[in-house]
């Protein structure tokens, strides 16, 4: 069984405070997305991340992943209140024309402003 | 495209009783994944159809569960009979040509 674990499932901190987000697999991956759901909807997809190593920036979120391809990590500089939300790790398995998705445990982030 | 639409929104239905939640994918996206959401266990991926087929239900918990895709515009997950226990958030979501999936906004299921 395929798992992907993240940490901390939990973080508090104050608008202006840097944080970094980890996702870690023993399974390797064709590729991995990062997600972010706010209350009441469904995830939304941050990003993609496919080859072993890639760096990947978004504003003021950098995603990278892994050099084995098994994990990755986000960082968000400087964060704001508008950060909060839950963010979701998946991996993803090529099967004939679709992808499997399998979901991280999750890492619940507010942030105070 | 309005995205993928679930209904209904909320359901709360008493131990015993049947439950169909529904979900219209977005048009020309193949893929389509059943997920259940708790605080407990996370997102699980419990079924998912490609090109209306069923591709693996490993992750479907118990027999008093069933989905179905008898097209490419409608699918749905069907609980019978319903137990506290399954209540959750289930989300329909969808696949196009690559990998990213697009959620609906889920039907959070109370069952009483």
């Amino acid at each position: 069984t395929q798992l992907l674990e993240q940490s901390p499932q939990f973080l508090s901190i104050q608008e202006g405070e840097n944080l970094t987000v980890y996702c870690n697999s023993s399974s390797v991956f064709s590729s991995l997305q990062w997600y972010r759901q706010e209350p009441g909807e469904g995830p939304v997809l941050l990003v993609t991340v496919v080859t072993g190593g890639e760096v990947k920036k978004l504003k003021r979120l950098t995603f990278q992943f892994g050099d084995a391809r098994k994990d990755s990590s986000l960082h968000i500089t400087a964060a704001q209140p508008g950060d909060t939300g839950l963010y979701l790790c998946a991996g993803a398995d090529s099967l004939d024309s679709s992808y499997k998705l399998i979901f991280g445990s999750g890492t619940r982030l507010l942030v105070r402003p | 495209d309005a995205g993928v639409i679930q209904s209904p929104r909320h359901e709360v239905t008493e131990m015993g009783q049947e439950v169909t939640l529904r979900c219209k994918p977005i048009s020309g996206h193949n893929s389509l994944f059943w997920y259940r959401q708790t605080m407990m266990r996370g997102l699980e991926l419990l079924i998912y159809f490609n090109n209306n087929v069923p591709i693996d239900d490993s992750g479907m918990p118990e027999d008093r569960f069933s989905a179905k895709m008898p097209n490419a515009s409608f699918s749905t997950l069907k609980i019978q009979p319903s137990e506290p226990r399954d209540s959750a958030v289930y989300f329909c979501a969808n696949q196009g040509q690559g990998t990213e999936a697009f959620f609906g906004q889920g039907t959070r299921l109370t069952v009483v």
